[in-house]
């Protein structure tokens, strides 16, 4: 699996953006950008993913580098329940496997009040 | 919104014991995956089922683990014989398609404590 590099922890402060980085300097063309976060004492939750192009939902917003060696997870506006790890996983269309998640450390993202 | 759910919460066995753990997962969804976590460490995938066979398992799932899928609603995680090392965090995970554009959906996990 092609490998994804996240800091270890960022902090923000309540209803301001938070920009989540991710760089996948080895991305393959057929790798799909995925986010996940996982609450304190809850399993991982899905966020968002894309291939090539922004993506906006509900929760957050993706921006993908034209290269797409990197990509940033958006939160506009941070609530306290936003705190959490994050992580930016690769999904391999092409041949490898298509069942796995393999999640890195991710990020750890404190929202102060 | 459907969630996965798992119980029990927290199992306590003793080491050499057997134990089962149990998934529900969203009704309609036809892929069901088990990961584990152990304290302080990162999230790791053990197994994937789909149409009554394991797709895909890990190095860590060797002959002391196995999924079984009893009923139509029920997915389950046995471990035959317990060790220490398997004290840990237990995720069951659904999706409806394989396809790489469907998210997973996790349960809130079952903590395993061994003795």
């Amino acid at each position: 699996d092609a490998k994804t590099t996240q800091p270890n922890s960022m902090e923000s402060n309540e209803e301001e953006p938070v920009h989540l980085p991710c760089n996948h300097s080895t991305i393959s063309g057929t790798d799909y950008i995925h986010w996940y976060r996982q609450l304190p004492s809850q399993g991982p939750e899905y966020v968002i993913h894309g291939l090539t192009s922004n993506v906006n939902n509900r929760m957050a917003s993706l921006a993908i580098a034209e290269d797409r060696k990197s990509s940033t997870l958006i939160l506009h506006r941070a609530t306290l329940r936003d705190a959490a790890v994050y992580y930016c996983i690769l999904r391999d269309v092409g041949g490898g496997s298509n069942y796995k998640l393999t999640f890195g450390k991710g990020t750890l993202l404190t929202v102060n009040p | 919104e459907p969630e996965v759910t798992q119980t029990p919460s927290h199992q306590v066995t003793q080491m050499g014991q057997e134990v089962i753990l149990r998934c529900v997962p969203i009704s309609n969804h036809l892929y069901f995956y088990w990961y584990r976590q152990i304290l302080g460490q990162k999230v790791e995938f053990l197994v994937s089922f789909y149409n009554n066979e394991i797709s895909e398992k890990s190095e860590i799932f060797d002959d002391q683990f196995s999924v079984e899928r009893p009923d139509g609603s029920n997915f389950t995680l046995k471990i035959r014989s317990t060790k220490l090392e398997d004290s840990a965090m237990y995720f069951c995970a659904s999706s409806d398609t394989q396809g790489l554009n469907q998210p997973q959906h996790f349960g809130d996990g079952t903590r395993l404590s061994i003795l």
